[in-house]
């Protein structure tokens, strides 16, 4: 099955500047990859995705680059507000037989005002 | 149009209790799916269903039962809790396997 490593556990910047998350996955036949938010206490949303078919998609303020070679997607955030605070989760195709995602282990994000 | 329905939202449990957890969906998708979320270990496959009387084991199967006898609902059975089985549980469905997944509310058990 597949295995989806993500760093850093923690990210603290200034209200305005650039966030940068980072995924790394090891099944070189995984085609799907998205990015889910999750503000306390609620629900992980999805917030944008990439297919493998692609090596960057954007959607106003974050985006999402695919590395396939290197086997690692990120998420990027520009121009972060107080309401981009919360936890970020990626994820991939399980495989192995098994439909479904396997998530990382998610990131905290904490945007300083 | 609700999307993804869980029930309930909070639940306490004692060892060896078992109890159903709801979820139903208004949405017509034949993919469900349940996760579990603990502290630090991002979201776990528990069992998923490709459409009804579809089902199969996740990552972490052990100790829950499903099953899909209509497209609208996908409960999940714990058997016989345990305080491992304290998490916050998560139905999931999608208009095709396994990709944008659209979580429910979630389901906070605690097992003592």
């Amino acid at each position: 099955g597949e295995n989806v490593e993500q760093h850093p556990s923690t990210l603290s910047v200034q209200e305005g500047d650039s966030a940068v998350i980072k995924c790394t996955y090891s099944d070189s036949a995984s085609n799907y990859f998205p990015w889910y938010k999750q503000e306390l206490g609620k629900r992980p949303q999805l917030i944008i995705d990439i297919r493998s078919n692609v090596g960057e998609k954007k959607d106003q303020r974050i985006a999402v680059t695919l590395n396939k070679t290197a086997k690692h997607f990120s998420l990027h955030i520009t121009e972060t507000q107080p309401e981009d605070s919360a936890v970020y989760f990626c994820a991939a195709p399980s495989g192995g037989g098994a439909d479904g995602l396997t998530f990382g282990k998610g990131t905290h994000l904490i945007i300083q005002p | 149009n609700a999307g993804v329905t869980q029930t309930p939202k909070f639940q306490v449990l004692k060892t060896g209790q078992s109890m159903t957890l709801q979820c139903a969906q208004d949405m017509n998708h034949e993919y469900m799916s349940w996760y579990r979320q603990d502290p630090g270990m991002g979201l776990r496959l528990i069992h998923y269903s490709v459409g009804a009387g579809i089902t199969d084991q996740g990552e972490v199967p052990n100790g829950y039962n499903v099953s899909r006898s209509t497209t609208e609902d996908f409960p999940l059975r714990l058997l016989s809790a345990a305080p491992s089985q304290t998490s916050v549980y998560f139905c999931a469905n999608s208009p095709w396997t396994p990709h944008e997944a659209f979580f429910g509310q979630g389901t906070r058990l605690t097992v003592v």
